[in-house]
């Protein structure tokens, strides 16, 4: 079965501090792709990233990067320097290679940065 | 902003009413799905579009209904609402249906009273 967990509903962090949001998953497939999205209050999912299973290298991309470890079935995410901008919930998600159709979502991770 | 289009913004029905959900897809986007998001919660997959024919489903019930039209726009139809029900409504298109990026909608708030 598939699963995504996020275990931090909420994290809140001063501006400027580095803040790293967890995701673990779950699947049989070996094929697979993992997701973050960005939900701001206006309630629109924005599209940060996508890694397949293949590819282990990490990413940065600006302020942002990701961890991804298969070894322990993880995608983290860091924002460096974080700023009031980011203030958002922080979607993990999974797609499997057996239904292509089909995101699952995490709970998600509300983050808020203080001034 | 993504080119995705969903309408209305805000719905209020109560219990037992029919409710239609429309989304325009990005230009050149053939695939549509649609979520279901609680409040405080992760969107949940409802069913997705490939040129016309439904293309997988998530665990919802029959009384959630799709159609999608020549011009790859899509419809989210609910009948028999439940309290339940009240969510926001999502619509996502992509190029494909395969893992690409799902591009999502501003949603459509529906409350069930």
């Amino acid at each position: 079965a598939q699963k995504v967990t996020q275990a931090q509903t909420e994290i809140s962090v001063v501006e400027k501090e580095d803040v790293t949001l967890d995701c673990v998953y779950e699947t049989r497939d070996t094929t697979y792709y993992l997701f973050w999205y960005k939900q701001p209050p206006s309630g629109e999912l924005v599209f940060l990233i996508r890694r397949n299973s293949f590819d282990e290298q990490n990413e940065i991309s600006g302020r942002y990067s990701w961890n991804f470890q298969k070894s322990t079935s993880s995608f983290n995410f860091t924002i460096t320097a974080s700023q009031v901008v980011d203030s958002a919930v922080y979607f993990c998600a999974l797609s499997e290679g057996s239904s292509a159709s089909k995101i699952i979502f995490g709970s998600g991770t509300r983050l808020s940065i203080r001034p | 902003e993504t080119g995705v289009t969903q309408s209305p913004t805000h719905l209020i029905k109560t219990r037992g009413q029919q409710v239609t959900l429309r989304c325009s897809s990005q230009s050149g986007h053939n695939t549509v799905s649609w979520y279901q998001q609680a409040l405080g919660q992760g969107p949940q997959f409802i069913f997705q579009y490939y040129r016309e024919e439904e293309n997988g489903r998530g665990n919802f019930p029959p009384r959630f209904s799709g159609l999608q039209f020549p011009n790859y726009s899509s419809e989210l139809n609910v009948n028999a609402l439940e309290l339940d029900d009240s969510a926001l409504y999502l619509c996502a298109s992509s190029l494909e249906p395969s893992h690409n990026e799902q591009f999502f909608g501003p949603g459509t708030r529906l409350t069930v009273l």
